[in-house]
């Protein structure tokens, strides 16, 4: 069955320093997002990419945060100064056309910013 | 009034019981409703997918929506260990529910005892 892939599993970072995360949706899905899920709290929605451009985006997208699609299959998320807060779970999700589908998530990355 | 509600349990049921996870909503612009169960330090897994009111039977789930009382289930029927996981149920008031957020609930841990 096909996958959402992300890559690395588990980041350690220094507070300050910039990070990326890799997703590799799967291939005819044409909706993207990504989420996070910070130790013992609700997955929340970060910001949703469709047509090379963000659809929408959370309160806590700030500038802080950037997405891109650099070659058609690969989905990041730059943190560009990571702060302690942003320690979670961060997971990529994606989307078929279409209304009968939903969406599906990737195992995650998680981020430790110390 | 949060958006979505769900009781986080722990909920213990022994092998075989039929168990019952609810969440209700407040925004009556909902109209996608997913359950998702996801395993520790892992990421959501699409369970079940509706978009009307009324029952939905995947095998061993059931998906039911009652958009006029703002409540959804899930029913697990002959329960195994296996399914021992925090369910989530998640919602979406994007048309044809493409490219909006998702709205999580808080997730209810279920322990099923051999």
């Amino acid at each position: 069955e096909p996958e959402v892939t992300q890559t690395p599993s588990h980041q350690v970072t220094q507070m300050g320093q910039e990070v990326i995360l890799r997703c590799v949706p799967i291939s005819n899905h044409l909706y993207f997002y990504w989420y996070r899920q910070i130790l013992g709290q609700k997955v929340e929605f970060l910001v949703s990419f469709y047509n090379n451009e963000i659809s929408e985006k959370s309160e806590i997208f700030d500038d802080q945060f950037s997405v891109e699609r650099p070659d058609g299959s690969n989905f990041t998320l730059k943190i560009r100064s990571t702060k302690l807060e942003d320690s979670a779970m961060y997971f990529c999700a994606s989307q078929p056309p279409g209304a009968d589908y939903g969406y599906t998530f990737g195992s995650g990355t998680r981020l430790t910013v110390v | 009034q949060k958006e979505v509600e769900q009781d986080p349990g722990p909920l213990s049921v022994p092998e075989g019981a039929i168990v019952s996870l609810n969440c209700t909503y407040s925004n009556s612009a909902f109209q996608y409703f997913m359950w998702y169960r996801q395993y520790s330090r892992k990421g959501p897994e699409l369970l079940m997918y509706t978009y009307s009111s009324g029952n939905k039977e995947d095998g061993r789930f059931t998906a039911q929506v009652d958009k006029s009382s703002k409540y959804i289930s899930l029913f697990i029927r002959d329960s195994q260990p296996s399914d021992s996981a925090t369910y989530l149920c998640a919602m979406s008031d994007k048309i044809y529910n493409q490219g909006g957020k998702l709205i999580f609930g808080q997730g209810t841990e279920l322990s099923v005892k051999p």
